[in-house]
């Protein structure tokens, strides 16, 4: 079945470790690219995201993501992670082959920060 | 607004009965969309408009649900006889029409529903 996945469920990691959180798609075609973030006590709100381009992009507060078109990937990283990003975090995929705006989005990553 | 706003942030409501959920989007924003999101999981798309029209209902999960946005701006969720099994977090998000903004959802912070 057509599907976001996000392998990594629960990471754990102390400050200043790096980060690289993975994201997989099954849609063929053209996508759109989204991570979305939901810190403790938050609604979701957008991290950074991939329309066309250079497939390196970078989002807010030192966040990077990759698109490897070949990979069906969009993985997220951050050089070195501190204990605010402590947080859920969501990719999503837009498949613009199938003619639709909505959003499909992966299960969610946790990652718990500790200083 | 200067936000998604959704109401009531929290229902709880006996298996078998009417619940409607509201949505009132940014203003300006043409498109807005309904998703819920179990505990452990991730947002799962149900509904999304642009302006009055569903422009893609292929997530609601049955006839039980279904939703209006009558006039372009304000939408209801409307879940009929409820059962245990859709208590979740009801999101709801706008987003601006256009190749840059279309898909760049705002969201709101949900109405959780409770069913007994």
């Amino acid at each position: 079945a057509q599907s976001v996945s996000q392998h990594n469920h629960h990471v754990i990691l102390s400050e200043a470790a790096s980060l690289e959180l993975g994201c997989n798609y099954s849609y063929g075609g053209t996508v759109n690219l989204f991570w979305y973030v939901q810190y403790p006590g938050q609604h979701l709100q957008l991290l950074l995201k991939y329309f066309s381009g250079d497939p390196l992009v970078k989002g807010i507060k030192g966040f990077e993501a990759e698109f490897i078109k070949s990979k069906f990937s969009f993985n997220l990283r951050k050089p070195s992670v501190q204990w605010s990003d402590t947080a859920e975090y969501f990719c999503a995929v837009n498949p613009r082959s199938y003619n639709t705006d909505k959003l499909i989005f992966g299960t969610g990553t946790r990652l718990q920060v500790f200083p | 607004g200067a936000g998604v706003s959704q109401t009531p942030s929290n229902k709880v409501t006996e298996k078998g009965k009417y619940v409607e959920l509201r949505c009132d989007p940014i203003s300006g924003h043409t498109a807005l969309y309904w998703y819920r999101q179990s505990l452990g999981q991730g947002p799962e798309f149900l509904i999304y408009f642009q302006g009055t029209g569903a422009a893609d209902d292929s997530g609601l999960p049955n006839d039980r649900f279904f939703a209006v946005r009558p006039e372009g701006s304000v939408s209801t969720l409307k879940i009929q006889r409820t059962e245990r099994g859709d208590s979740a977090v009801y999101l709801c998000a706008s987003s601006l029409n256009g190749v840059a903004g279309a898909n760049v959802l705002t969201f709101g912070a949900g109405s959780r529903l409770t069913v007994l």
